[in-house]
């Protein structure tokens, strides 16, 4: 059972603070996702990576930074804290089946950003 | 004009019900569909799958794809309580790096 951790289920930071949102999953995959989910807008997509210390931007980078040290966990960093990144943060992971239509994300149970 | 529109509810229809959830497209390149299912303060999980125009039945659930008019569909009959969640359709291109565009959702509630 695939399983993808976040290190935090809510979090509370104050404006031009630095923030590190950790990912962890178990099933050896490749590929490692950060969306960001507003109402109205739905996913978003972030960063992502397709390897240990490869990274391509998504759809909304800016203000986001990332890191990828090991398979396992993906890093995304806020370096200064907006109002505006105030959102549900989400993880998830799939394996390198490009060509497959059954490559499932599996998603994180998210993290809850305030910044104030 | 927003490459995948999907009306974000919500609907509330009672128990038993048929449910019948709809996203439009307007890239014919996408060419795998998907239906994600997200409950309350949960991350999104696959429903459902296909990559061809036609329908697919998995249990109570039917995806229902239509290249021609870039429309597809998610049929839940005899709805449940347990169906109440938000109802992501999910597209993606052939080929390349697995990006998916996500619909916004549509927040489902089945009333006992």
């Amino acid at each position: 059972d695939v399983k993808v951790t976040q290190s935090s289920r809510y979090l509370v930071k104050r404006t031009g603070e630095k923030v590190f949102l950790e990912c962890v999953q178990d099933m050896d995959h490749e590929n490692m996702f950060w969306y960001r989910q507003d109402p109205g807008l739905g996913l978003r997509l972030i960063y992502f990576s397709y390897d240990v210390k490869m990274k391509e931007k998504g759809d909304i980078p800016e203000g986001y930074s990332v890191s990828r040290e090991k398979k396992e966990r993906f890093s995304l960093i806020l370096e200064s804290a907006s109002t505006n990144q105030t959102s549900m943060y989400l993880c998830a992971s799939s394996s390198r089946e490009k060509l497959s239509p059954t490559d499932t994300q599996y998603f994180g149970p998210g993290t809850r950003l305030t910044v104030l | 004009q927003k490459e995948v529109e999907q009306d974000p509810g919500p609907l509330s229809v009672p128990e038993g019900a048929i449910v019948s959830l709809n996203c439009t497209y307007s890239n014919s390149a996408f060419q795998y569909f998907m239906w994600y299912r997200q409950y309350s303060r949960k991350g999104p999980e696959l429903l459902m799958y296909t990559y061809s125009s036609g329908n697919k039945e998995d249990g109570r659930f039917t995806a229902q794809v239509d290249k021609s008019s870039k429309y597809i569909s998610l049929f839940i009959r005899d709805s449940q309580p347990s169906d109440s969640a938000t109802y992501l359709c999910a597209l993606r291109r052939s080929g390349g790096y697995q990006k998916v565009t996500f619909g916004t959702g549509t927040k489902l509630q089945v009333i006992p």
